[in-house]
């Protein structure tokens, strides 16, 4: 079974913190993807990846950077971490076409404190 | 640019009631359309697609056809569980309109009660 697997379910930092959420696909997909969820916010995109090294920036890129040094792991790094970017995270990844849809991670709960 | 707009809840319904969502968009080219659920604390899980007009996706008793010429995806489920209860995401995608970013809707919490 295919499968985006993101390190951490529920993660606590303190502010100011440097804090690296980590994705990893075994599918082999060019495409990977960032998200942060937020109650009545929806889904909104933080960072793109089409290819290794490749990267654009999403709707919300501010305080954020990501790093895809490998076609499998794409990384999302907060800085300096602030209690506004407590939220529930979202990796997915897919094929370059994406006919066939997006395959989430199970997410992870951050927490800034 | 593409959109998605769905209708907003949360829906509240009882068990064994007929659901409907409804989904339309806007979009460039021929893009694929999905519906994903959220149960609680979980990621995105994709519970149907269509990737032409005309097309009925179909799984776990739920179903959409994509409908060009009103250009709806609206998700409907015969009789709904109390296990149903979650949020769903209409969404679109694969490569419409030049752009490999998928589109979703804001998400519809369901609230089934026994």
């Amino acid at each position: 079974d295919v499968k985006v697997t993101q390190s951490s379910r529920y993660l606590v930092k303190r502010t100011g913190e440097k804090v690296f959420l980590e994705c990893v696909q075994d599918m082999d997909h060019e495409n990977m993807f960032w998200y942060r969820q937020d109650p009545g916010l929806g889904l909104r995109l933080i960072y793109f990846s089409y290819d290794v090294k490749m990267k654009e920036k999403g709707d919300i890129p501010e305080g954020y950077s990501v790093s895809r040094e490998k076609k499998e792991r794409f990384s999302l790094i907060l800085e300096s971490a602030s209690t506004n970017q407590t939220s529930m995270y979202l990796c997915a990844s897919s094929p370059v076409q994406a006919r066939d849809g997006y395959t989430f991670g199970s997410g992870t709960r951050l927490t800034v404190v | 640019g593409n959109s998605v707009t769905q209708m907003e809840g949360p829906v509240t319904l009882s068990e064994e009631a007929f659901l409907t969502i409804n989904c339309t968009y806007t979009a460039t080219g021929y893009p694929s359309l999905f519906w994903y659920v959220q149960y609680p604390g979980e990621g995105l899980q994709l519970l149907l697609k269509a990737t032409k007009a005309d097309d009925k996706g179909s799984n776990k008793g739920f179903e959409a056809t994509y409908r060009k010429e009103t250009t709806s995806f609206h998700l409907e489920k015969g009789s709904v569980q109390v296990s149903d209860s979650a949020v769903y995401f209409c969404a679109l995608g694969g490569a419409s309109g030049g752009s490999y970013i998928p589109t979703f809707g804001r998400g519809t919490s369901l609230i089934v009660h026994p």
